[in-house]
């Protein structure tokens, strides 16, 4: 079992749809959480990080961290067809953020149609 | 463009020879990562440098891979006698280090091909 649980999707919606994205994962020590977005063919790029449990805004969106059930999300608000991409969760261990080695779920491919 | 760069961009090679990536990291960013994406699939952790000293390496690195990072600057990745099972996106991503939290900027990727 992996440590990080994501589903691929794909994910299909319209513009201007609310966007939900979810990661499960089985390792109590991690404690920073991040999302990415990886459009075609280019390395992922940070979207937003997360420390511990909470919940982090930036723009159109939403980052959610619930430590007690080792479950992630990222809410995406007002969708644009630019929004389309796979996005990917990311963990690290505590303790380790200045190591800083990377756990990344599998990836959700997200398609905005207009 | 002061980003993470990468050198080549893809790469088609024959099972057996031997392939080898540059990463030019960031500028003074003092620790370098090495990641390997295959299709459908998020990036997987290979090895870090701090400065020029290799201090983990994940048991996905066989011993027909290696790293360097001459000088604590850019760094290579070889792999030697390829095989298709080494056909993958590998990224390079490069931190700083000192805070509570350093965001790792990552390049565009190598793509490698093995026929």
């Amino acid at each position: 079992q992996k440590e990080v649980e994501q589903d691929p999707g794909p994910l299909s919606v319209p513009e201007g749809a609310i966007v939900s994205l979810n990661c499960t994962y089985s390792n109590s020590a991690f404690q920073y959480f991040m999302w990415y977005r990886q459009y075609s063919r280019k390395g992922p790029e940070l979207l937003m990080y997360t420390y511990s449990s909470g919940n982090k805004e930036d723009g159109r969106f939403t980052a959610q961290v619930d430590k007690s059930s080792k479950y992630i999300s990222l809410f995406i608000r007002d969708s644009q067809p630019s929004d389309s991409a796979t996005y990917l969760c990311a963990m690290i261990r505590a303790g380790g953020t200045s190591y800083g080695k990377l756990t990344f779920g599998q990836g959700t491919i997200l398609t905005v149609h207009p | 463009d002061t980003g993470v760069s990468q050198d080549p961009r893809h790469k088609i090679t024959k099972r057996g020879q031997n392939v080898t990536f540059r990463c030019d990291p960031i500028s003074e960013h003092n620790r370098l990562y090495w990641y390997r994406q295959t299709l459908g699939q998020g990036p997987e952790f290979l090895t870090y440098f701090q400065n020029e000293a290799q201090l983990e390496k994940s048991r996905l690195l066989s011993d027909r891979f290696s790293a360097e990072r001459p000088k604590g600057s850019f760094s290579t990745l070889e792999i030697q006698r390829t095989e298709q099972g080494d056909s993958a996106m590998y990224l390079c991503a490069s931190t700083d280090t000192g805070g509570s939290y350093n965001e790792q900027f990552f390049g565009p990727g190598t793509r490698l091909t093995v026929l």
